[in-house]
C-alpha cells in the first residue's frame, strides 16, 4: 500500500534495551523525519533526513541513533533505553521545493513503553 | 533557527460559537506555515498551509489561516465549531530542511 508505515504499533520494551522502530515510505520522497509526542512538549524533532546517507539531529537527539541507506527506511534506535524514552513516536516524510521544505506526512505512531 | 509558540494549550468553546488558535513563530528565513490536527488516539493530519500567494488559506472543513508577515503570526479560526472539531492543532514551520511543531492546542467543545 501506498503511503508511509511504521512497526511495530505498540512495544513495551525493559530499560538497557536496544530497540529499533521501523519507519517505510512508498512515496519516494527525501525528507524523512522522527518525532517524539510528550505530553505538554507536543511534537519534539529528533532526527532527519535529507535524503539517503545524509541524517543530522533535531531538537532531542541523545540516546537515539538513525540511518538512511535507503531512500525509503529510516530506522530509529535507542540503543539503551530509559524510562524517559517513553513516548510515542511518529515518523514523517516530505518533499522539498527549490528552496525548503513541504508538508509532511505522518504514519499512524509507535507508541513504545519502557519499563 | 525556527521556533513555533502557540501561546494556549487548551480552549474550550461552546458549541457553534467561533474560535481562534494563536500561533507565532520565528525564524531566520522565509518559511512555509502549516496547521495540523489529531483526533483522539489518532496520527497528525495536515489541516491546511501556506508556501505563498493568498496570505489566507482555507481547509475543506471550515478552518482558516491567515499568515501576518509583520506580527509573525499564523493564527487558526473558525466562524462556528463542532463537536467534532474536538482534536489537539498543531501550528508547524518548515524552514530549509526541517519542520518544527508548536506544543499544540487541545480544543474542546462544550455542549
Amino acid at each position: 500500500d501506498a503511503g508511509i508505515t511504521q512497526s511495530p504499533r505498540y512495544k513495551i520494551t525493559e530499560t538497557g534495551r536496544q530497540v529499533t522502530l521501523m519507519c517505510h515510505q512508498t512515496w519516494s520522497h527525501s525528507y524523512m523525519f522522527w518525532y517524539r509526542q510528550d505530553l505538554g512538549h507536543g511534537l519534539r524533532l529528533i532526527y532527519y533526513s535529507a535524503a539517503a546517507d545524509i541524517t543530522d539531529k533535531g531538537e532531542v537527539p541523545d540516546g537515539y541513533v538513525v540511518s538512511r541507506s535507503k531512500t525509503e527506511n529510516f530506522p530509529l534506535t535507542l540503543e539503551s533505553a530509559t524510562r524517559s524514552q517513553t513516548s510515542v513516536y511518529f515518523c514523517a516524510s516530505s518533499e522539498s521545493t527549490f528552496v525548503r521544505v513541504t508538508e509532511a506526512f505522518f504514519g499512524q505512531g509507535t507508541r513504545l513503553t519502557v519499563v | 533557527a525556527q521556533s513555533v509558540t502557540q501561546l494556549d494549550s487548551q480552549v474550550p468553546v461552546f458549541e457553534e460559537a467561533p474560535v481562534e488558535l494563536r500561533c507565532n513563530y520565528s525564524s531566520s528565513v522565509s518559511v512555509y506555515l502549516f496547521w495540523y490536527v489529531q483526533y483522539p488516539n489518532q496520527g497528525l493530519q495536515l489541516l491546511l498551509k501556506y508556501l505563498s500567494g493568498s496570505t489566507l488559506v482555507k481547509s475543506i472543513n471550515g478552518f482558516e489561516a491567515e499568515f501576518n508577515k509583520s506580527q509573525t503570526s499564523f493564527h487558526l479560526r473558525k466562524p462556528s465549531v463542532h463537536i467534532s472539531d474536538t482534536a489537539e492543532y498543531f501550528c508547524a514551520v518548515g524552514g530549509d530542511d526541517k519542520i518544527i511543531f508548536g506544543k499544540g492546542t487541545r480544543l474542546h467543545i462544550l455542549p
